[in-house]
């Protein structure tokens, strides 16, 4: 998976309760992506980042919000999780030239529930 | 704004036979397409891209794809399908405008019968 891991891979919690997802790779590129997966919805963007401390909304950015303080790590953190956040969520990086040509290349997921 | 259509859910077909999996895109401008693949519990695998040039791209396990500007299509196809193929399949587009998302289709399952 292109030199990307994502923890947890599997996460259970609460309603109301924050939660934090961590990407961490060692390709050291510049772009990172967090989409989520939903059934007849394919992957949605939420967030993404062009460098350290440098980040921008997707299109279902509301309710999340994103961290990256070192070019390997990118944190997904939802600030207080509902049911409709229960999702498949997977992060994805790119090549660092920026060009739009270039492939984003994905992680293993974290299948988040929330009760 | 940027959308991409994968009109079947599912497509079965047998062992040896060829296989085609069908995208049509809307966009802005020129577009970049793309076809991952995911098989279960797995991420999205890269299978190949358009950018430019040749019409026919070729990609990784015999995956090949058309684009066809006309048609607004870039139809996944492949000469001879396996049973391994059996996954879920990806077309995303990205336009020309400078966005940085990928947006994606819906997927199509591939069932390769024995």
């Amino acid at each position: 998976d292109a030199g990307i891991t994502q923890s947890p891979r599997h996460k259970v919690t609460e309603t109301g309760t924050p939660v934090t997802l961590r990407c961490h790779q060692t390709e050291n590129h510049r772009y990172m992506y967090w989409y989520r997966q939903d059934p007849g919805h394919g992957l949605r963007l939420i967030h993404y980042s062009y460098g350290v401390k440098d980040t921008d909304k997707g299109e279902v950015s509301d309710g999340y919000s994103v961290s990256r303080s070192k070019t390997e790590d990118f944190l997904l953190t939802l600030e207080s999780a509902t049911s409709s956040q229960t999702s498949v969520y997977f992060c994805a990086i790119s090549e660092s030239k920026g060009t739009l040509q270039e492939t984003q290349y994905f992680g293993p997921g974290t299948r988040l529930l929330v009760l | 704004a940027q959308s991409v259509a994968q009109p079947e859910d599912q497509v079965n077909v047998a062992e040896g036979n060829p296989l085609t999996v069908k995208c049509t895109y809307s966009v802005s401008g020129n577009p970049y397409l793309f076809w991952y693949v995911q098989y279960p519990n797995r991420g999205l695998q890269f299978l190949l891209k358009y950018i430019t040039g040749d019409n026919l791209v070729k990609g990784s396990y015999g995956f090949e794809a058309e684009f066809n500007k006309s048609q607004t299509s870039f139809h996944l196809k492949k000469p001879s399908a396996l049973v391994s193929d059996s996954a879920l399949y990806f077309c995303a587009v990205r336009d020309g405008t400078g966005r940085r998302a990928l947006t994606f289709g819906s997927g199509t399952r591939l069932q390769v019968q024995p």
